[in-house]
């Protein structure tokens, strides 16, 4: 069964810091891999995507990694601001053995505050 | 709007009241997902739609949660005798390819709901 998990679970950083959030999973068979922001009591707005035969995926100040085969993910953020100040969630989408349909599977999420 | 747009945004239900969330897709998108989201935890899924036909619903907790999407393009999340432990966030995400080829998926400002 595919877990992910990311680490830390929450993150507090002095504005202009340049940061990496962590993501890893426990099954590397994988269509495409998913980082998301959720700001408090909102939706999720989705940042990058990922496919499984790509190493990276970059936009603006973002840029996120993929490293299949060890299950692992990084989101680099930066020269961070406080407007960056929210809940970063990774998912992925399982490969075709793993059952899915299409659905992601989330992990619990890291939370970042930046301090002006 | 452009975006998926969730009905209503909150909702308190009395335990063992029946409550009915809505979802409008973007326009053309074949993929539609449910997920349940509980506080300081990420999305989890509950059924999945391609068009009209609900091809997965492995992640509905009971009999309780039944989802329809008649005409492939709006969807309804309906809970029956709701109890406490249903409270969380409903999110509803689209996505315009289907089949294997899934991509990415957008996903609506959730309905937060709270079973007194």
């Amino acid at each position: 069964k595919q877990e992910v998990t990311q680490i830390p679970a929450a993150l507090s950083v002095p504005e202009g810091e340049n940061l990496v959030l962590n993501c890893s999973f426990t099954d590397s068979a994988i269509y495409n891999l998913q980082w998301f922001r959720q700001d408090p009591g909102k939706g999720l707005t989705s940042l990058l995507l990922i496919q499984s035969s790509q190493r990276e995926q970059t936009s603006g100040r973002l840029n996120a990694s993929l490293d299949k085969s060890s299950g692992r993910s990084t989101l680099y953020i930066a020269a961070s601001q406080p407007g960056d100040s929210a809940t970063y969630l990774c998912a992925v989408r399982p490969g075709i053995y793993g059952g899915s349909q299409g659905n992601l599977i989330f992990g619990k999420g890291t939370k970042l505050s930046v301090k002006p | 709007g452009a975006g998926v747009s969730q009905s209503p945004r909150y909702k308190v239900a009395k335990r063992g009241q029946d409550v009915a969330l809505r979802c409008d897709p973007i326009s053309g998108h074949v993929s539609l997902f449910w997920y349940q989201q509980a506080l300081g935890q990420g999305p989890e899924f509950l059924t999945y739609f391609q068009n009209e036909a609900q091809l997965d619903k492995s992640g509905l907790p009971s009999d309780r949660f039944f989802a329809e999407r008649p005409e492939g393009s709006v969807s309804t999340l309906k809970i029956q005798r709701t109890q406490q432990e249903d409270s969380a966030v409903y999110l509803c995400a689209s996505s315009l390819a289907s089949g294997g080829a899934l991509g990415e998926q957008f996903f609506g400002p959730g309905t937060r709901l709270t079973v007194l």
